[in-house]
């Protein structure tokens, strides 16, 4: 079974289109992350979520929007795609904190055009 | 300004030896540090968590130092094989509690070769 799982591996989209990328884990944890991989391989987080609350919200552009139905689940959509949105998205899971390992999705190669 | 470096961005070995990466960090001051293995096209995996004090910490065929004086962590691989070619991520943690979060290194990228 997989632990964290993304949806979907793979978005090509044209900018100024709006997408989202879901992300579930079934490893029971109360915190969830959305992180940023950029070209030079950077892995920087954006958001983390506790039990379906915003915790962490680095300082992201507001179309970027989180959101967790439930702390399984945590998506993320974005509007007004740009250029820049291009990289690679992981959602993550963990114990609360950053002092517990995370366990790490796929991730979702996002291509803008 | 606060960073996170790691050596470089590649490290080439014979089969059999030793790895070396290190990872230095500045104006921080992490409780915990974290390695990751990373392949390409999918996501880090979880290795090693060191914690502030804990000086070295094993397994298998890993190890992993931490020194809050120096700022700095070593982690080795030792009787490398080239199933350990990978991308090596280490992230030390920033704030505690809930709002505690990884800050990830650029990455090492190691290449073992038989």
């Amino acid at each position: 079974d997989t632990a964290v799982s993304q949806t979907p591996k793979y978005l090509v989209t044209q900018m100024g289109n709006d997408k989202s990328i879901k992300c579930e884990q079934n490893l029971g944890h109360d915190t969830m992350y959305w992180y940023k991989q950029d070209s030079k391989k950077f892995l920087k987080i954006m958001f983390s979520y506790n039990n379906k609350e915003l915790i962490i919200n680095e300082t992201v552009p507001n179309r970027f929007s989180p959101k967790s139905p439930d702390k399984a689940h945590l998506n993320l959509h974005i509007n007004s795609l740009e250029l820049g949105d291009s990289a690679v998205y992981f959602c993550a899971s963990s114990l609360v904190g950053g002092s517990y390992e995370q366990y790490f999705g796929p991730g979702t190669r996002l291509t803008v055009t | 300004s606060q960073k996170i470096e790691q050596n470089s961005e590649a490290l080439n070995i014979q089969e059999g030896k030793t790895a070396t990466l290190t990872c230095n960090y500045t104006n921080y001051s992490p409780a915990y540090l974290q390695w990751y293995r990373q392949d390409p096209g999918r996501g880090p995996v979880f290795l090693l968590l060191i914690r502030e004090n804990e000086k070295e910490k094993r397994k298998e065929r890993l190890k992993v130092t931490f020194d809050t004086t120096l700022k700095q962590s070593l982690f080795h691989i030792t009787a490398s094989q080239p199933a350990d070619s990978a991308t090596y991520l280490c992230a030390l943690t920033h704030g505690s509690g809930n709002t505690g979060k990884l800050i990830f290194g650029q990455g090492t990228t190691l290449q073992v070769k038989p």
